[in-house]
């Protein structure tokens, strides 16, 4: 079955605590991304891969880091968590520029 | 840059009712593609139907059709013979580089 994992589903973690979000395709997509999702405002673009070792920013990278070393994978870091990073965070792949994107589960993430 | 706004924050029908969900975009692509996302209680983003902005006729997936208006830069969504089924937050969304931009999103309930 096609799809996007995410892990874990949920997060509740400290101030401070590093953690990793774990996202997997097996669509064989080149093109990934990271979303986080808040009341009123949508899904906002954190960072995407458009392929192997080729990352950059989206509209609100700060406190985020990615990677991409392999294709199936682009795990979303959180280094030093905060409150204001509370929130539903999902995962996304696609072919090049179908456009049409491909979610994960999605995470839900509590920093206290 | 693009941007899409969703003026209605909640909507609330009875069961079997047609309902229309607004959204307006702005984007400086010359080609580009419109879609509408359904995110039930279970949080997965789901993709209900996609326009690409060449094509004048507007699209339907059985219950679902959009409004189309590329001059006024609108893209509403009809949902007719609602059922239970189709209470959900709904977004509007379009592409950006390398991204989708979505709209605030529009919460709708289905009464029995």
């Amino acid at each position: 079955e096609a799809q996007v994992t995410q892990n874990p589903r949920y997060l509740i973690t400290v101030t401070g605590k590093k953690l990793t979000v774990t996202c997997s395709q097996n669509m064989n997509h080149e093109y990934m991304s990271w979303y986080r999702q808040d009341p009123g405002l949508g899904l906002r673009q954190i960072y995407y891969s458009m392929n192997v070792e080729v990352t950059d920013k989206g509209d609100v990278p700060e406190g985020y880091k990615v990677s991409r070393k392999e294709k199936r994978n682009f795990p979303l870091i959180l280094e030093s968590p905060s409150p204001n990073q509370t929130s539903l965070y999902f995962c996304a792949s696609s072919y090049g520029d179908s456009y049409e994107q491909y979610f994960g589960p999605g995470t839900r993430l509590t920093v206290t | 840059a693009q941007t899409v706004t969703q003026s209605q924050p909640e909507m609330s029908v009875q069961e079997a009712e047609t309902v229309t969900l607004s959204c307006t975009y702005d984007t400086s692509e010359s080609n580009y593609y419109l879609f509408w996302y359904k995110q039930p209680p279970s949080r997965q983003m789901i993709l209900v139907i996609r326009q690409e902005a060449y094509k004048q006729q507007n699209a339907t997936e059985n219950r679902f059709s959009v409004n189309f208006q590329k001059a006024a830069k609108s893209f509403s969504l009809k949902i007719s013979d609602s059922q239970l089924g189709d209470t959900a937050m709904y977004f509007c969304a379009t592409h950006g580089a390398q991204k989708l931009v979505f709209g605030q999103g529009t919460r709708l309930t289905i009464n029995p």
